[in-house]
């Protein structure tokens, strides 16, 4: 089944304690994104990824880092949590080969509560 | 700098009533335009998306209209049901060259039986 995973779903965390989130997608897709959802806000782009190696900031990167290593997996890191990215986050991928299939699947989320 | 704007925030209805979401954004400059639907605590689905090129989208009961001039997107839904009832949010990739995709902030709808 194609699908975007993530993990771990729900995570509870305290300020300063260094986190990473996963992202998988079996697609082969070129392209992956995180983003996170806030009350009143909606969805706002973290990073995204073009290809492996290639990553580009969103509109709100600051406190997060990402890396592409492998085509599959794309994990959001927080080397220093705050209270303020307490948060839904999701994980998303597309493919950008066929122009006119380039829909963004997403994951599940995941809820972080950082105290 | 590129705003997405759903209005209304929330909306109910009855039960077989058609109805008309509305998405807005303010540079025309975009690559595709894709709406999802949101159930409560879930990911977002994928429903219908729209290239740049395209001046709409049809899927079931779902009809996805793209007029870039103006900057406007409607979601058509056809013959309303409770199963309906979830927030629907639109969001727009730039225009080629960019990556970036800006969401809006959603339009919650509630179908009454």
């Amino acid at each position: 089944e194609a699908q975007v995973t993530q993990n771990p779903r729900y995570l509870i965390t305290v300020t300063g304690k260094k986190l990473t989130v996963t992202c998988s997608q079996n697609m082969n897709h070129e392209y992956m994104s995180w983003y996170r959802q806030d009350p009143g806000l909606g969805l706002r782009q973290i990073y995204y990824s073009m290809n492996v190696e290639v990553t580009d900031k969103g509109d709100v990167p600051e406190g997060y880092k990402v890396s592409r290593k492998e085509k599959r997996n794309f994990p959001l890191i927080l080397e220093s949590p705050s209270p303020n990215q307490t948060s839904l986050y999701f994980c998303a991928s597309s493919s950008l080969r066929d122009s006119g299939n380039n829909e963004q699947f997403f994951g599940p989320g995941t809820r972080l509560t950082v105290l | 700098k590129q705003e997405v704007t759903q209005i209304p925030a929330a909306l109910s209805v009855p039960e077989g009533e058609n109805l008309v979401l509305n998405c807005s954004f303010t540079d025309s400059a975009i690559y595709n335009l894709q709406w999802f639907r949101q159930d409560p605590g879930k990911g977002l689905t994928s429903l219908l998306l729209i290239q740049s090129s395209q001046r709409e989208q049809t899927s079931g009961r779902l009809n996805a209209s793209l007029d870039k001039s103006s900057g406007r997107s409607t979601l058509y839904i056809a013959a309303s049901q409770p199963g309906d009832s979830a927030t629907y949010l639109c969001a727009v990739r730039q225009a080629s060259g960019t990556y970036k995709y800006i969401f809006g902030t959603g339009t919650r709808l509630k179908v009454l039986a």
